[in-house]
């Protein structure tokens, strides 16, 4: 299996674009993770999705953010408009989800996102 | 509601020495437990993981665990740190539909 897939890997933008960050899950994983990494603030979850549909979005900042899994093989993670402090490192990661069960999470190589 | 605490931000370990990674939980079932490594420029990968059975647990690169039940714990070890070692480390426990909390990471700085 290839892993969890993100793309792009790098993306620089100036402040005000929109910004849509992708991800491929590993096949046959239900459940599905976004994340965000800073100095300042560590390894944040930003929301998942579990068969496809939201769970828990607590963790997105601002109505900037916004993601969607329009299916089990592709997510994507929209930040609109972009503003120079929502540089970081996005991860997406998968797993198998299933309640009161220890699968680990797979992760992706990131997204290293620079807003100027 | 379910945390992980890590209590050492940097740890410094000379090459050769062994490592002792502190981590604590709080969670009101059984737990499972994960550790995870991240070197630079990556994402976390897993180390070792803890289920059931045998509260001490083997994982990759020669590292294992220990879950203390009674002390709400799973240290992570090494008895001879590489120079490759040096990453940050994150402990996390499991909680519905696989969702992880994970704690703020520990970074290893191996010393030549």
């Amino acid at each position: 299996d290839a892993g969890v897939i993100q793309s792009p890997r790098h993306e620089v933008t100036e402040m005000g674009q929109e910004v849509t960050l992708r991800c491929k899950p590993i096949s046959g994983h239900n459940s599905l993770f976004w994340y965000r990494q800073t100095m300042m603030r560590g390894l944040e979850l930003l929301i998942y999705f579990n068969n496809n549909v939201p769970i828990d979005d607590s963790g997105m900042p601002e109505d900037r953010f916004s993601a969607k899994m329009p299916n089990a093989s592709f997510s994507t993670l929209k930040i609109q408009p972009s503003e120079p402090r929502d540089s970081a490192v996005y991860f997406c990661a998968s797993t198998f989800g299933v309640s009161g069960a220890g699968y680990e999470q797979y992760f992706g190589p990131g997204t290293r996102l620079t807003v100027t | 509601a379910q945390s992980v605490t890590q209590p050492d931000i940097h740890i410094t370990v000379s090459e050769g020495a062994s490592l002792e990674l502190r981590c604590n939980y709080s969670y009101g079932a059984t737990p499972y437990l994960f550790w995870y490594v991240q070197s630079p420029g990556q994402g976390l990968q897993l180390l070792l993981k803890y289920f059931s059975g045998d509260t001490l647990v083997q994982g990759i690169k020669g590292f294992e665990a220990e879950f203390k039940r009674s002390q709400s714990s799973f240290n992570l070890r090494k008895p001879s740190v590489h120079w490759s070692d040096a990453a940050e480390y994150f402990c996390a426990v499991n909680t519905n539909a696989g969702k992880s909390t994970f704690g703020d990471g520990t970074t290893l700085t191996v010393k030549p």
